[in-house]
């Protein structure tokens, strides 16, 4: 079955900084990859995905990933971190059987 | 937007008790899913569902079961809950038409068994 490892449970930056989350996966075939996002007190929101369309793929609020298939890797990156990035971030995984997989989270704190 | 409601935010239950935990999505979406969130494993699947009556394991079904009566509508059922049950219960739904789509999750459910 499909999975994902988060490098790093905790990721802390000044803001102004580069944001970069890691994210690894295992999958049996071409595998479809999501970031999301939870800010405290919510579910979880789509930032961005990959479809096999572009390697590079932008989502919301400035945020990017690359698909990497020879490093199994799609990390999340923002080039200038704000305050209101502070959140809990997940990398998932779907073999398209309907079924997706999340790894097992990296909280991005924002310092001043 | 699509909108999925979970009917509890936060629940508190005895060892032994029964729980059901109802999720309502109103965008006719063929998928539903529970997971549970905990500090340091992230999401799990406990189970899902491709259509009314249908039900499929995820990774981590002991101890709960669902029923899907109607399209929108899933509940996950804990028969006899235990301690090792307390946790963040999130329900989520797609479209269903593919594999890369996203899913809209509900705010979850906070569920303390003592």
């Amino acid at each position: 079955a499909q999975s994902v490892t988060q490098l790093g449970s905790h990721v802390s930056v000044s803001e102004g900084a580069l944001v970069l989350l890691r994210c690894n996966y295992s999958s049996s075939v071409p595998p479809y990859l999501f970031w999301y996002v939870q800010y405290p007190n919510q579910g979880l929101q789509l930032l961005l995905k990959y479809t096999s369309a572009a390697t590079l793929v932008k989502g919301i609020n400035g945020f990017e990933a690359e698909f990497k298939k020879s490093e199994t890797s799609f990390h999340l990156t923002k080039p200038s971190a704000h305050m209101s990035d502070a959140a809990e971030y997940f990398c998932a995984v779907s073999e398209g059987n309907n079924d997706m997989r999340f790894g097992a989270g990296t909280r991005l704190t924002v310092k001043p | 937007d699509v909108k999925v409601t979970q009917s509890s935010r936060y629940l508190v239950k005895r060892t032994g008790e029964k729980v059901f935990l109802e999720c309502v999505q109103d965008m006719d979406h063929e998928n539903m899913f529970w997971y549970r969130q905990d500090p340091g494993l992230g999401l799990r699947l406990i189970y899902f569902s491709y259509d009314v009556k249908m039900k499929e394991k995820g990774d981590i079904p002991e101890g709960y079961s669902v029923s899907r009566e109607k399209k929108e509508r899933f509940s996950l059922i804990l028969e006899s809950t235990s301690t090792n049950q307390t946790s963040m219960y999130l329900c989520a739904s797609s479209l269903g038409q593919g594999y890369n789509e996203k899913l809209f999750f509900g705010s979850g459910t906070q569920l303390s068994v003592l």
